[in-house]
């Protein structure tokens, strides 16, 4: 099973300043690498798939880079809505999908 | 615009059984292959089960396996998860999602307790 480590566990920020968020990956995953934004009592939604790029109606601001096992999640302004969960998923040993542990961004 | 939604969550005891509908409007379902995904109280995400769009391919996570039964009836734009011998780790919040994750239901909360 491949291992998706997120750091760090929480992130605390305000509204304005550049988010950093890292997933590391136990083994190469290539670019097969999605991010996700949760917030409290919804469902996870896709911000970012195949490493780099931006789903539909996903914002400017929110950015992935990384390959092989290292992958970052970069929200350059914060925004209000902005504070919530983000989840990293790989998806390389399809069918057998991974997430990470889940980084809080908070005020 | 696509919705899904799940129904069938609930209260059962430890060794029941309970069956999750998944129903899909807004998008041709007959060609989205579909996953379940759960995310127990306060914790992260963990996918469950695969089903392609014919349902002639079905894969499902170590922990459900040979416990949990994916299936779908194009026909009626539904998505249904059987779940039996339910324990206690089992209690999470369960969502249906499209093969590409950027469709997801809003979840149904099962809950195993005697």
């Amino acid at each position: 099973e491949i291992v998706l480590t997120q750091s760090p566990a929480t992130l605390s920020l305000s509204p304005g300043e550049r988010a950093t968020l890292s997933c590391r990956a136990s083994q190469s995953v290539s670019s097969h690498l999605a991010w996700y934004q949760q917030k409290p009592g919804q469902a996870p939604r896709l911000l970012i798939y195949d490493a780099s790029n931006r789903a539909t109606g996903i914002p400017a601001r929110f950015s992935g880079s990384g390959s092989g096992t290292d992958f970052t999640l970069t929200i350059s302004s914060l925004e209000p809505e902005d504070f919530a969960v983000y989840y990293c998923q790989q998806r390389s040993s399809w069918p057998a999908l991974t997430f990470g542990g889940g980084t809080k961004v908070e005020i | 615009e696509v919705q899904l939604v799940e129904s069938g969550g609930g209260l059962v005891q430890p060794g029941g059984s309970l069956r999750l509908s998944c129903a899909a409007s807004g998008l041709t379902f007959s060609t989205y292959s579909m996953d379940w995904v759960r995310q127990a109280p306060g914790k992260g995400l963990e996918w469950l089960s695969y089903i392609s769009r014919s349902s002639a391919t079905i894969h499902y996570a170590d922990s459900v396996r040979g416990r949990f039964t994916v299936s779908r009836d194009n026909a009626k734009n539904s998505l249904y998860l059987q779940m039996n011998s339910l324990r206690d780790e089992d209690t999470a919040v369960y969502y249906c999602a499209n093969i590409h994750f950027d469709y997801w239901g809003q979840g149904a909360l099962v809950t195993v307790s005697s």
